[in-house]
């Protein structure tokens, strides 16, 4: 039982490259969640899926997009990068009453 | 608006000395309410968690909090801090939407133990 699986650990980008963050989870849980976290702000919500084939926008959605085909994944994309993007990003997984089993995090850099 | 304040950017604390992190929240209902702890590179892992019920929870670690209603806060405590609790702590404030329990975090406590 792995949990919550995040790849990859580190990215550098530059300005207007995309790329896609992978999440995956094996408890069989129906709600995921990305979050980005920036020194004194907490953890952001950007975008949340209540099962395969939803998702919703959260606090801070811009320049980000994602799907849900299957249980398992939820991949993040940033479509166009920005500096503003530099972050360390969070995937969660949520059982039933709000408690989250998070990821370990990728750390990204935009230049 | 559903909020979360933690007054504390950061506290030191030396090793043995009794903790308390301060959580307060903005919300028109009783929520659920959340302890997370953040080791340095880590994600976060789940302390203790309120739902309803006894207003004084025990989480894991050795850690307890207490829902004041009156006062919207949810207090983290220890008795003893040992030199591995040097964390980033969030509380989180929870609420139940039409499909999604949306949860809100605090901007966080750094703690710093002092050996």
């Amino acid at each position: 039982n792995a949990g919550v699986t995040q790849t990859p650990k580190f990215q550098v980008l530059k300005t207007g490259q995309s790329m896609t963050l992978q999440c995956a989870q094996d408890m069989n849980h129906e709600y995921m969640s990305w979050y980005r976290q920036d020194p004194g702000m907490g953890l952001r919500l950007i975008h949340y899926s209540v099962g395969a084939g939803i998702t919703d926008q959260g606090e801070v959605p811009n320049g980000y997009n994602v799907s849900r085909s299957t249980t398992e994944d939820f991949p993040l994309r940033l479509l166009s990068a920005a500096p503003s993007q530099t972050s360390v990003y969070f995937c969660a997984s949520t059982r039933g009453g709000g408690e989250q089993f998070f990821g370990p995090g990728t750390r990204l850099t935009v230049l | 608006a559903q909020s979360v304040t933690q007054p504390d950017i950061h506290i030191t604390v030396s090793e043995g000395a009794s903790l308390e992190l301060r959580c307060n929240y903005s919300y028109g209902a009783t929520p659920y309410l959340f302890w997370y702890v953040q080791s340095p590179g880590q994600g976060l892992q789940l302390l203790l968690k309120y739902f309803s019920g006894d207003t004084l929870v025990q989480g894991i670690k050795g850690f307890e909090a207490e829902f004041k209603r009156s006062q919207s806060s949810f207090n983290l405590r220890k008795p003893s801090v040992h030199w591995s609790d040097a964390a980033e702590y969030f509380c989180a404030v929870g609420k139940r939407e039409t499909s999604y329990d949306k949860v809100i975090f605090g901007p966080g406590t750094s703690l710093s133990v002092i050996p």
